[in-house]
């Protein structure tokens, strides 16, 4: 059973950084894209971040383009968001998600879910 | 950026009836759309993609229609679990691939 599960989040001010992580198991960890998914509070869901399955693309949101950066290290299994000079509207619920895959190609759905972890900018 | 809009906001149903949720997209996306649930405090799960595929696990009472720009998520003989959040996503047009803002569906 494929399993995602998020840590890393908390308080932070603006202008700081902060570093998630995403410990996955249950399927071979480079046979597909992971991303990052999240929702504000009381809004909706908008995807963040594409890591390719064989690490050597990486895709970004415009809100966050420049700020946050996806990896992975493949020895353990684990898939990271570095998130840099954060905002308030960056405070949101933060999924991890294996991505839709068709041969091999990411299709741009999320297959399965973390549970989620918060990330919560103030001063 | 392509808007996803869906309706109605809030679709109150009793157990046991059929649910329909909507999802129109601003532009044609194909048939590149997916459909989530969302319980309380619980992440998304995917229910279908590609329009009209159940993702595994989904039970026969979920099924996705629609193509182009208007989409239907139906629920038939609705059970108490499925009373949550519902939101479809276009990714023909990924990244980003957008979001609806949801369906609340309540008893």
């Amino acid at each position: 059973e494929v399993q995602l599960l998020e840590s890393g989040g908390g308080l932070v001010q603006p202008g700081g950084s902060l570093r998630l992580s995403c410990a996955a198991s249950g399927f071979t960890f480079n046979s597909r894209a992971l991303g990052w998914v999240r929702q504000g509070p009381g809004k909706g869901l908008e995807w963040v971040s594409t890591l390719s399955q064989n690490a050597d693309a990486t895709y970004y949101g415009e809100s966050v383009e420049g700020r946050f950066s996806v990896s992975r290290d493949i020895s353990t299994n684990i898939f990271y968001l570095q998130m840099n000079s954060l905002r308030a509207e960056d405070t949101a619920v933060y999924y991890c998600a294996v991505m839709g895959d068709f041969w091999g190609t990411i299709e741009g759905y999320m297959d399965v879910w973390g549970k989620g972890t918060t990330v919560t900018v103030s001063s | 950026e392509i808007v996803m809009t869906q309706s109605p906001a809030t679709l109150s149903v009793s157990p046991g009836e059929r649910a329909t949720l909507s999802c129109r997209a601003s532009e044609s996306v194909s048939s590149n759309l997916a459909w989530y649930q969302q319980r309380p405090g619980q992440a998304p799960r995917l229910l279908i993609y590609g329009a009209s595929t159940r993702a595994t696990g989904i039970p026969a009472r979920f099924s996705g229609s629609g193509s182009g720009t208007v989409f239907t998520l139906t629920i038939s003989s609705l059970k108490s679990e499925d009373f949550a959040f519902y939101f479809c996503q276009q990714y023909n047009n990924w990244p980003p691939g957008t979001f609806g803002r949801g369906t609340k569906l309540e008893i």
